[in-house]
């Protein structure tokens, strides 16, 4: 059964630019969470997607925004770039039961200069 | 708000030790606590997934205990090898929908 799969691993933008990440959710799994990592402030939720509709919503502000699509897959949008959203962006997916197992992929390393 | 901590953030042993690994959190209305590894660069594994309603989890030579009462999770790892070497982290579910919140994690290095 393949994994979580994000596209694309790595990433260049500079200042200004949007950038667009997707995720492949295990096959059967109808949950897609994203997770931003720095070394400053860790994992921090961004937020979930369950049956296309987001379910939960973390505390970042409204240039990152995503949607789910019908066949579970997912898209992390971030618009007007900042050198501070240079992050390693990490989806996660589950049955989405919410005492599932979430199984997450390699993450896209986006750096912003 | 849901604070989770990890302690120590760094820990090395030669290999063979058995060592344990602390979380704790703040509050104790969750849904359940996983236990993750994360190796330099790439994303996170899931190791020990504890519901609620139980107090240990068990696999190989891993064994992860929950304590919902006092806010605490540890993960006892018996025999270390290199191989062990990683940063592990917790995270706890507080709500329904997917939401984990994280600790710090712990880095640890198992010296041949």
């Amino acid at each position: 059964k393949a994994g979580v799969t994000q596209t694309p691993r790595y990433l260049i933008k500079t200042r200004g630019q949007q950038v667009t990440l997707s995720c492949s959710p295990i096959s059967g799994h109808r949950s897609v969470s994203w997770y931003q990592q720095t070394p400053g402030q860790g994992l921090q939720f961004l937020f979930e997607y369950f049956s296309e509709t987001q379910r939960n919503k973390g505390n970042f502000p409204g240039r990152f925004s995503g949607r789910q699509f019908s066949n579970s897959r997912s898209e992390m949008n971030v618009s007007t770039l900042e050198l501070g959203d240079s992050a390693l962006y990490l989806c996660a997916s589950s049955l989405g039961s919410g005492f599932d197992i979430q199984y997450f992929g390699a993450g896209t390393r986006l750096s912003v200069l | 708000k849901q604070e989770v901590t990890q302690i120590p953030a760094a820990l090395s042993v030669p290999e063979g030790e058995n060592l344990v690994l602390n979380c704790s959190f703040t509050d104790s209305a969750i849904y359940n606590l996983q236990w993750f590894r994360q190796d330099p660069g790439k994303g996170l594994t899931s190791l020990l997934l504890i519901q609620s309603s139980q107090r240990e989890q068990t696999s190989g030579r891993l064994n992860a205990s929950l304590d919902k009462s006092s806010g605490r999770s540890t993960l006892y790892i018996a025999a270390s090898q290199p191989g062990d070497s990683a940063t592990y982290l917790c995270a706890v579910l507080h709500n329904a929908g997917n939401m984990l919140t994280f600790g710090g994690g712990t880095r640890l290095m198992v010296k041949p």
